[in-house]
């Protein structure tokens, strides 16, 4: 299993600009997640999914949208892109769960991150 | 509020000493406690899960503790090795939140 896969690495947008970071997962997990992590700060919740066509605000949506179409992959889109929003972003997912935040003998597995520059 | 904040920020040993990293949270109600390691330029990877009724967990050289009625947790490092250089990170979970710490960065030299 290739487990989280994320692309771009690495991407620099201008103001105004939209983008879109993609996530798989070969895992066949329901739950999936977009953190953000900025500079001496935790990891932001940004938007969920319990499963395909279904997906959540969390944390820090604002700026963002993501979609579900199948169980794999979670796009998420920044339609116009930001200085705020330069940060490094982090897809995940955990195996179904009764509580999307992770029960207690879930493992969340993690991509290896998108690190974005807005200017 | 929900917050959780790991000390100290950032750490220097030499290979082969133990240190032990902190976590105090005030996350309620209380489900999980896990902490991560995260490499540089690396997605955080899954060490130990703790739930309200165990106070140790351990994996390899890494050992965790539990103290739910203090709400604190630590993360000791038995032997460092340069591999263990990382940023910690302590994540709790409850009700329907889970809250990251901002992590402890650790730095191991020869």
């Amino acid at each position: 299993n290739a487990g989280v896969t994320q692309t771009p690495k690495f991407r620099i947008l201008k103001i105004g600009q939209s983008m879109t970071l993609q996530c798989t997962q070969d895992m066949n997990h329901n739950y999936m997640y977009w953190y953000r992590q900025d500079p001496g700060m935790g990891l932001k919740l940004i938007y969920y999914s319990v499963g395909a066509g279904i997906t959540d605000k969390g944390e820090v949506p604002n700026g963002y949208n993501v979609s579900r179409s199948t169980t794999e992959d979670f796009p998420l889109r920044l339609e116009l892109a930001a200085p705020s929003q330069t940060s490094v972003y982090f897809c995940a997912s955990t195996p179904s769960s009764l509580r999307w935040e992770g029960s207690q003998r879930e493992t969340q597995y993690f991509g290896p991150g998108t690190r974005l520059l807005v200017l | 509020k929900n917050q959780v904040e790991q000390s100290p920020q950032s750490l220097i040993i030499l290979e082969g000493k133990n240190c032990t990293l902190q976590c105090n949270y005030t996350v309620s109600p209380f489900s999980n406690l896990r902490w991560y390691k995260q490499d540089t330029g690396r997605g955080p990877v899954s060490l130990t899960i703790m739930t309200f009724s165990e106070n140790t967990k351990s994996n390899g050289r890494y050992t965790a503790t539990l103290d739910a009625d203090t709400k604190q947790s630590s993360l000791h490092i038995t032997a460092s090795q340069l591999s263990d250089s990382a940023s910690y990170i302590c994540v709790v979970s409850g009700g329907f939140k889970t809250i990251f710490g901002a992590g402890t960065r650790l730095f191991v030299k020869a």
